[in-house]
């Protein structure tokens, strides 16, 4: 998609090894989002930012920590990869928060086995 | 919980049918976004209607707003195989909130 990109697109990796996928924005927008989309689940947010330095806990926070050190960067860590965070990734960029759409990337599927 | 939920969660027609989904939520909303999602990739933002908006189109799409059923519906006219996609509700809640909250999805096929 236009204006963000995530990496990588697809990885396989073991229990237990931390994993960090990246989200690329050229957009300038403040916001920018990690959420997971499961079957039967939808997409459920992870963890959000309102500016550099400034992130938030979303809904299943819970084994995932995010840094963004620069407007263009959100990067999603997960600490200790468990099978149940085998999912599909999404990053998504919104330049006003409730005034406007979101922008996704296409995903990182990640499977943890 | 899911604030907002879709339905149908799948829904099969021809093509150049009408398409309309429905969406349900709990608390009260600044405003209502419609996705699609193809299969395979990323969302895609196709309308927005504030709380103040009973009624929005864009080309095909029309989007109904009911807050006091917290509801929402979209309609897409005239369906190509080519709307073939999921399509998702989200609402941006009321109370400072700075994010989205999604819901199920509902499936939909258009058969050529």
């Amino acid at each position: 998609d236009a204006g963000i990109t995530q990496s990588p697109r697809h990885k396989v990796t073991e229990t237990g090894t931390p994993v960090t996928l990246r989200c690329h924005q050229t957009e300038n927008h403040r916001y920018m989002y990690w959420y997971r989309q499961d079957p039967g689940h939808g997409l459920r947010l992870i963890h959000y930012s309102y500016g550099v330095k400034d992130t938030d806990k979303g809904e299943v926070s819970d084994g995932y920590s995010v840094s963004r050190s620069k407007t263009e960067d959100f990067l999603l860590t997960l600490e200790s990869a468990t099978s149940s965070q085998t999912s599909v990734y999404f990053c998504a960029i919104s330049e006003s928060q409730g005034h406007y759409g979101y922008t996704f990337g296409s995903g990182t599927r990640l499977t943890v086995v | 919980s899911q604030q907002g939920e879709e339905d149908p969660q799948a829904l099969s027609i021809q093509e150049g049918e009408n398409a309309t989904m429905n969406c349900s939520y709990k608390t009260s909303i600044n405003n209502l976004q419609w996705y699609r999602q193809n299969s395979g990739r990323g969302l895609v933002h196709l309308i927005l209607i504030r709380s103040n908006e009973r009624e929005k189109h864009s080309g095909r799409l029309r989007v109904t707003l009911d807050t006091s059923k917290k509801s929402s519906s979209l309609l897409i006219t005239a369906s190509r195989a080519a709307d073939t996609a999921s399509y998702f509700c989200a609402t941006d809640v009321t109370g400072g909130s700075e994010k989205l909250v999604f819901g199920k999805g509902t499936k939909l096929t258009v058969n050529p």
